[in-house]
């Protein structure tokens, strides 16, 4: 089946630890996005990418990393640097990254700090 | 002012009812609609694109009101399974995507 598949489903982050979030797209999309929601509130874009070996900041970037080595591949990095990592985060791709494309979500990935 | 606004609710309707949500968004310059349902803790669906000219799929309508800057969605002959939060999404500065908050619709029985 094609789709967006993100692991794991739940992480646990220790202080001072950093964790990397998976997000596998089978769609063949060129771009791929992570967001991060917090209860109550909207999505908030942390990284994009457009293009393989190309990524952009969202309007959250600081505290978070990504790379963007294989088309299929999009995985985010939550550093030490992100005090306040506990929220749910999303993974998105669109055919392109064009705004006219509606964008697909992967199933998420819950991260609590212990 | 934010950039997309919706009412929270809840909005607490029977079944078989028609209920409408409003969207408004500050980018003029917004190409781009979508309303996404979002169920308890998973990740948004898309729901349907909204048109210019309005359109509809089913017992959803959605219309675009681009001089007064909102776009809405009504829900016809309400079901239980409806019960979901509903997120407006339009295209901002930089044709990246911003969301709303996100409109809780409950369905009683």
């Amino acid at each position: 089946d094609g789709g967006i598949t993100q692991s794991p489903k739940y992480l646990f982050r220790k202080e001072g630890q950093n964790v990397t979030l998976s997000c596998e797209q089978n769609l063949n999309h060129d771009a791929m996005y992570w967001y991060r929601q917090d209860p109550g509130q909207g999505l908030r874009l942390i990284y994009y990418s457009q293009i393989v070996n190309d990524f952009q900041k969202g309007d959250i970037a600081e505290g978070y990393s990504v790379s963007r080595e294989k088309k299929e591949s999009f995985p985010l990095t939550v550093t030490s640097a992100q005090k306040n990592p506990t929220a749910f985060y999303l993974c998105a791709s669109s055919i392109s990254g064009h705004a006219n494309q509606p964008q697909h979500f992967g199933d998420g990935t819950r991260l609590s700090i212990l | 002012r934010k950039e997309v606004e919706q009412d929270p609710g809840p909005f607490n309707v029977p079944e078989g009812a028609t209920v409408a949500f409003n969207c408004t968004y500050s980018n003029s310059a917004s190409q781009s609609f979508f309303w996404y349902r979002q169920d308890c803790r998973k990740e948004p669906k898309l729901l349907m694109s909204v048109y210019s000219s309005g359109n509809e799929d089913g017992r959803f309508t959605a219309q675009l009101n681009r001089a007064s800057q909102y776009i809405s969605l009504l829900i016809r002959d309400s079901k239980l399974s409806d019960s979901a939060t509903y997120l407006c999404v339009v295209n901002g500065r930089g044709q990246n995507f911003v969301f709303g908050p996100g409109t809780r619709l409950s369905v009683l029985p």
